[in-house]
């Protein structure tokens, strides 16, 4: 168990609605991720972050944005939510060069 | 571009028997290779990894071979199990863990009784 949480774990919400994702972990590790898992795509990466403040980009950031004020927390929002942003999404974080998820946070955007 | 490929979508093995995954990969700047294995409704869970300096690595039931000529990795899993039936995702490195890993799109395995 790799002390990672996420909330929601379910949310369902409108197009053009913010909606915000946390990843929580209980240790301090210094490297968090987000990803998100679609059909056929495997899972993609987001945005990661690796130490407070410090944020970089993914393969699909686009719509997406991070945050990280403290170590333990990693957000992701997305600012004005479209269709296209209906996905599972998962966080990590890095311990001894391998990445541990979260249980995932199921999004809807009707 | 898909840069890892997993080119069977499924899979299925009678139980006790060997189960073979297989994982594809063009960019020969990877260097560290890792297996997940995910339930639904779950997180993935890391099973085995490999770095590029060594061709085989084993834990228990689990063997991950790496042949850096034909950019081609696979998981053994012996004897299969039941509890094996899960979707398997191969994912890959440049940097060992720290850096973005680029995954391949799953394959579904299914273990028969």
């Amino acid at each position: 168990d790799a002390g990672i949480t996420q909330s929601p774990r379910h949310k369902v919400t409108e197009t053009g609605t913010p909606v915000t994702l946390r990843c929580h972990q209980t240790e301090n590790h210094r490297y968090m991720y987000w990803y998100r898992q679609d059909p056929g795509h495997g899972l993609r990466l987001i945005h990661y972050s690796y130490g407070v403040k410090d944020t970089d980009k993914g393969e699909v950031s686009d719509g997406y944005s991070v945050s990280r004020s403290k170590t333990e927390d990693f957000l992701l929002t997305l600012e004005s939510a479209t269709s296209s942003q209906t996905s599972v999404y998962f966080c990590a974080i890095s311990v001894a060069d391998t990445q541990y998820f979260g249980p995932g946070t199921r999004l809807t955007v009707l | 571009d898909q840069q890892v490929k997993q080119n069977s979508p499924s899979l299925s093995v009678q139980e006790g028997r060997i189960s073979i995954l297989n994982c594809d990969y063009t960019n020969s700047m990877f260097d560290y290779f890792l297996w997940y294995k995910k339930y639904p409704a779950e997180g993935p869970t890391f099973l085995i990894s490999i770095s590029s300096i060594k061709d085989k690595n084993e834990d228990g039931r689990f063997t991950v071979f790496l042949n850096k000529s034909a950019k081609h990795l696979s998981l053994h899993i012996v004897p299969s199990q039941p509890g094996d039936s899960a979707v398997y995702f191969c994912a890959a490195s440049g940097n060992f863990g720290n850096e973005k890993l680029t995954f391949g799109t799953g394959t579904r395995l299914t273990i028969i009784p």
